[in-house]
């Protein structure tokens, strides 16, 4: 079935080092790829996406790339702060039934260390 | 922040004890969602609905039990539930499914 993994599960980095996450998807007809952070006590909250016809988007300190033919994403952020540390979730939509979904990653624990 | 609202944040409640827990959102979208959220496990999609139509049901228990009055607000009944239902129950909206879904900050459910 449908199936969206992503790499590493933790990820440690000294303030100002750039945090890169992975993720990889199973459905080749997937379009639309988002990336949420969810805070401690809070819900994900959506801070960059990208669709199948770009490679790659930027937004300030953080970017996201996408191959198509590889079938995997990731998410790029540079200059680290200590407010980035969060749960980073990847996401891929999936077309299937009567309902077109996202199929969310396990997610990456993000520590940046001040 | 205030886009998508739950309630409560918190419940606890006895495996014989009925509940509900409830979602609005104030973006004017037309989907709304029903995830749970354990530890070490990805987001599970539980319901979707669009235009108040259940579109779709992920295979959950039917102690799960959604109800969706209008487009702006969605409700999950909660009976007879396990402790291993406990987890945090997201809600979330679109404009269309599944395009940029917004959260709401959850509601941290313990089953006892």
């Amino acid at each position: 079935g449908e199936n969206v993994e992503q790499h590493p599960s933790t990820l440690s980095v000294q303030e100002g080092d750039s945090a890169v996450i992975k993720c990889t998807y199973s459905d080749s007809a997937s379009n639309y790829f988002p990336w949420y952070k969810q805070e401690l006590g809070k819900g994900p909250q959506l801070i960059i996406d990208i669709r199948s016809n770009v490679g790659e988007k930027k937004d300030q300190r953080i970017a996201v790339t996408l191959n198509k033919t590889a079938k995997h994403f990731s998410l790029h952020i540079t200059e680290t702060q200590p407010e980035d540390s969060a749960v980073y979730f990847c996401a891929a939509s999936f077309y299937g039934g009567a309902t077109n979904k996202l199929i969310f990653g396990t997610g990456t624990l993000l520590a940046v260390q001040p | 922040e205030t886009g998508v609202t739950q309630t409560p944040r918190h419940l606890v409640m006895g495996m014989t004890n009925k509940k509900s827990l409830k979602c609005e959102q104030h973006l004017g979208h037309n989907a709304m969602y029903w995830y749970k959220q354990s530890a070490k496990k990805p987001l599970e999609l539980m319901f979707v609905y669009n235009f108040k139509e259940q579109t779709e049901n992920n295979s959950v228990p039917s102690r799960f039990s959604p109800e969706c009055p209008n487009s702006s607000h969605l409700f999950l009944h909660l009976h007879t539930l396990q402790p291993e239902d406990s987890a945090l129950y997201l809600c979330a909206s679109s404009q269309d499914t599944p395009r940029e879904q917004y959260f709401g900050p959850g509601t941290r459910l313990t089953v006892t």
